[in-house]
């Protein structure tokens, strides 16, 4: 029962367009939301977050959307940089306790 | 000052051996965490530590034993080592419960 899911495994871009990775859940507790990079043979860093009471959170480049009456949450980035290319999980936290439900994994790659 | 190391990066071993893997975090973190993740990629928690207490022990085979000798330290045991336990597993803290930090995982590899 997989309560976090990003549907898309890959998505590649031009170098300077948007990215946009798409995230869905399932559990109406969840009440914040993270997005994480993984490189390869790396452990996966934290990038960006956003509380449930928000419905965007920017930072630099990467701004969260989040829509919870469809449950779903999205990560664009802008411009996207070929440094951008890893993958992205996206993760929720329940309010009723500290565990972490993490998605799949999107394969991003930025093509020069 | 790696934030969350873990040792060793690799381990290639026989089926039916034992293993340890450690963590260790200099953030200062209450609670700490193992993560499998499988061959499709899915990242699973296993289990939680909060000031070396046991909080989150998810359907993990018994053959599983985490060990948190202090809340900067939490360790994982994994007796008879069968094939479907091939994977990366990584540690990661949190303070609070909010952003969690990975370390660089290590993949297990069982022959």
């Amino acid at each position: 029962d997989q309560q976090v899911k990003q549907n898309s495994p890959s998505l590649s871009v031009q170098e300077g367009r948007i990215s946009i990775l798409n995230c869905d859940y399932t559990n109406s507790m969840f009440d914040y939301f993270l997005w994480y990079k993984k490189y390869p043979a790396e452990g996966p860093t934290f990038l960006i977050s956003i509380s449930s009471i928000k419905d965007k959170n920017e930072d630099g480049r990467f701004t969260v959307f989040l829509n919870k009456s469809a449950k779903h949450l999205s990560l664009h980035i802008v411009p996207s940089q070929p440094g951008d290319s890893a993958v992205y999980f996206c993760a929720a936290l329940s309010n009723t306790g500290n565990q972490f439900y993490f998605g799949t994994g999107t394969s991003l790659t930025v093509i020069p | 000052d790696t934030a969350v190391s873990q040792t060793p990066k690799y381990l290639v071993t026989q089926m039916g051996n034992d293993k340890s893997i450690k963590c260790e975090q200099n953030l200062g973190h209450d609670t700490m965490y193992w993560y499998k993740q499988d061959s499709k990629k899915f990242l699973k928690i296993m289990f939680s530590y909060n000031n070396k207490e046991l909080i989150i022990n998810e359907t993990v085979p018994n053959r599983f034993s985490p060990k948190s000798p202090d809340k900067a330290h939490l360790n994982l045991h994994i007796n008879s080592l069968e094939l479907g336990d091939s994977a990366v597993y990584f540690c990661a803290s949190s303070q609070a419960g909010y952003t969690q930090y990975f370390g660089p995982g290590t993949r297990l590899t069982v022959l």
